[in-house]
């Protein structure tokens, strides 16, 4: 158990809709990332946060934003959803010891667009 | 740009076999390389990471800046190394670059 933590575990949902993904990084934790993996593309980075602030952005569509509270919480808003975002959720939580960073993952959101 | 590049998408090989799977990546500035695991139904987890210069469950990765390269090694194959393997780059205080993985697979 790496500590992150992410619900729901599971969604299913129709097109059209919109949901709302939630993680909890690890106690100590600033950043937070959001990652997308599906089967033909891999682990896509969307997003990452520090201390609330968007640091950095990868290949987010403007149909999903985040955000990342002031108790370090972070939401990922997904919506007019589409089949093609049927996929698996991940954030992480980096520490950072000196130059070295690590990511800790979450267990992930499986989630079903029909 | 690409910038983590895993060119097997599955690689299968025989238990007692050694097993390489090969990343390559481009960066200009001096990069923080990692490779991740990812055990069925289990979240991906840090395997080992170059500045570390670690050997973790047999694997060890060597950064070759002339090749930009960061292979994993390991001499030879359990069953409990079938994963998804996906290698990293990082970019300090910033985001992580992931491979799109390699599916290995042990045969018994």
């Amino acid at each position: 158990d790496s500590g992150v933590t992410q619900t729901p575990k599971h969604l299913i949902t129709a097109t059209g809709q919109r949901v709302t993904l939630r993680c909890s990084p690890r106690s100590g934790d600033l950043s937070v990332y959001w990652y997308q993996q599906s089967l033909d593309q891999g682990l896509q980075f969307l997003i990452q946060y520090y201390n609330g602030e968007e640091r950095a952005k990868g290949n987010i569509l403007e149909r999903f934003s985040a955000q990342q509270f002031p108790d370090l919480h972070s939401e990922l808003n997904l919506s007019s959803l589409e089949l093609g975002d049927s996929a698996l959720y991940f954030c992480a939580s980096s520490f950072r010891a000196g130059r070295q960073e690590t990511q800790y993952f979450g267990p992930g959101t499986r989630l079903l667009v029909l | 740009a690409q910038r983590v590049t895993q060119p097997e998408k599955l690689l299968s090989v025989f238990k007692g076999a050694p097993v390489e799977l090969k990343c390559n990546y481009s960066y200009s500035g001096s990069p923080e390389l990692f490779w991740y695991v990812q055990y069925s139904r289990q979240r991906l987890q840090l395997l080992l990471r170059h500045i570390s210069r670690e050997s973790i469950k047999g694997f060890t990765a060597d950064l070759n800046k002339g090749e930009t390269s960061f292979h994993l090694k390991k001499p030879f194959a359990q069953e409990e190394d079938s994963a998804m393997y996906y290698c990293a780059l990082s970019r300090t205080g910033n985001q992580f670059y992931f491979g799109t993985g390699t599916s290995l697979t042990v045969i018994p």
